[in-house]
C-alpha cells in the first residue's frame, strides 16, 4: 500500500516569489492536512481538508492557502515568499471521519527562501 | 486552544534502559493522543495512539499510558535499542478533530 506521497522534495526560492507544493494521500483517506516544520516552532498546523471542504485553518497568514481535488490530492501555496517561509512543509493524510484518525505523514518537502 | 508541553527536550540512555517521554495537554475536550517518531530526513512515523475511553496500551516494547483527570499522557519505551534514537513527538487531536496539536519534541539518544 502507497504511503503519503510528497512533490518535490527539495526547493529553493527567493524571496518575493510563490510556490506550490503538491501531496498525495493515501489510498481511501479522504482528509489532508498540511504543517509547517521549524526548529524554532515546532510542528504547526496549517490547514485541514476534506472531501475538497477546508475545514480547519492555523493560524498562518492568508499567503498560506490550499485546497484539495475531487481524487483527494491536495496542494497548498504560498505566495509572496519571506524567508521566515523556510521549513519543512508536511502532508498528512487520515480517512478523517469519527474515530477514524490516525494520521500518516509523507516526507515533506524542504523549503528554502533566500 | 489545545496546548501541549513535552518533557524531557532531551534523553539520552543506555542500550537496553527504558526511557519515558511525558506530555501535558489544556483542553479537557481532547480524546485522541497519537506518537510520531521523527528520523533525520523523514516525516513523522505513527508509532503508537491512545484514545480517552483507554488508561494504558502496549505494543512490544512501546506502551502509552493517559490520565486524563491530570492531563497527562507518556510513552514508556522498554529495552531500548540504537535504532530508537531519533525524535519523539507526542500531540492531541483538537476539538474539531481535524487538526493535531504538536508537543516540541523529544531527542532520544541510545547509546550501546
Amino acid at each position: 500500500k502507497a504511503g503519503v506521497t510528497q512533490t518535490p522534495r527539495y526547493l529553493i526560492k527567493t524571496r518575493g516569489q510563490q510556490v506550490t507544493l503538491s501531496c498525495s494521500p493515501i489510498s481511501g483517506h479522504r482528509s489532508v492536512s498540511w504543517y509547517q516544520q521549524t526548529p524554532g516552532q515546532g510542528l504547526q498546523f496549517l490547514f485541514e481538508y476534506f472531501s475538497e471542504t477546508q475545514r480547519n485553518k492555523g493560524n498562518f497568514p492568508g499567503r498560506f492557502s490550499g485546497r484539495q481535488f475531487s481524487n483527494s490530492r491536495s496542494e497548498m501555496n504560498v505566495s509572496t515568499l519571506e524567508l521566515g517561509d523556510s521549513a519543512l512543509y508536511l502532508c498528512a493524510s487520515s480517512r478523517g471521519q469519527g474515530s477514524n484518525t490516525e494520521a500518516f505523514f509523507g516526507q515533506g518537502t524542504r523549503l528554502t527562501v533566500v | 486552544g489545545e496546548n501541549v508541553e513535552q518533557h524531557p527536550s532531551t534523553l539520552s540512555v543506555q542500550e537496553g534502559d527504558s526511557a519515558v517521554i511525558k506530555c501535558t495537554y489544556s483542553d479537557s475536550a481532547s480524546n485522541y493522543f497519537p506518537w510520531y517518531k521523527q528520523e533525520l530526513g523523514k516525516g513523522p512515523q505513527l508509532i503508537i495512539d491512545i484514545r480517552s475511553n483507554v488508561g494504558e496500551k502496549k505494543d512490544q516494547r512501546i506502551a502509552v499510558t493517559l490520565n486524563k483527570t491530570a492531563k497527562h499522557f507518556s510513552l514508556h519505551i522498554t529495552e531500548t535499542q540504537p535504532e530508537d534514537s531519533a525524535v519523539y513527538f507526542c500531540a492531541a487531536l483538537d476539538q474539531a478533530g481535524t487538526a493535531l496539536i504538536f508537543g516540541k519534541g523529544t531527542t532520544l539518544s541510545v547509546s550501546s
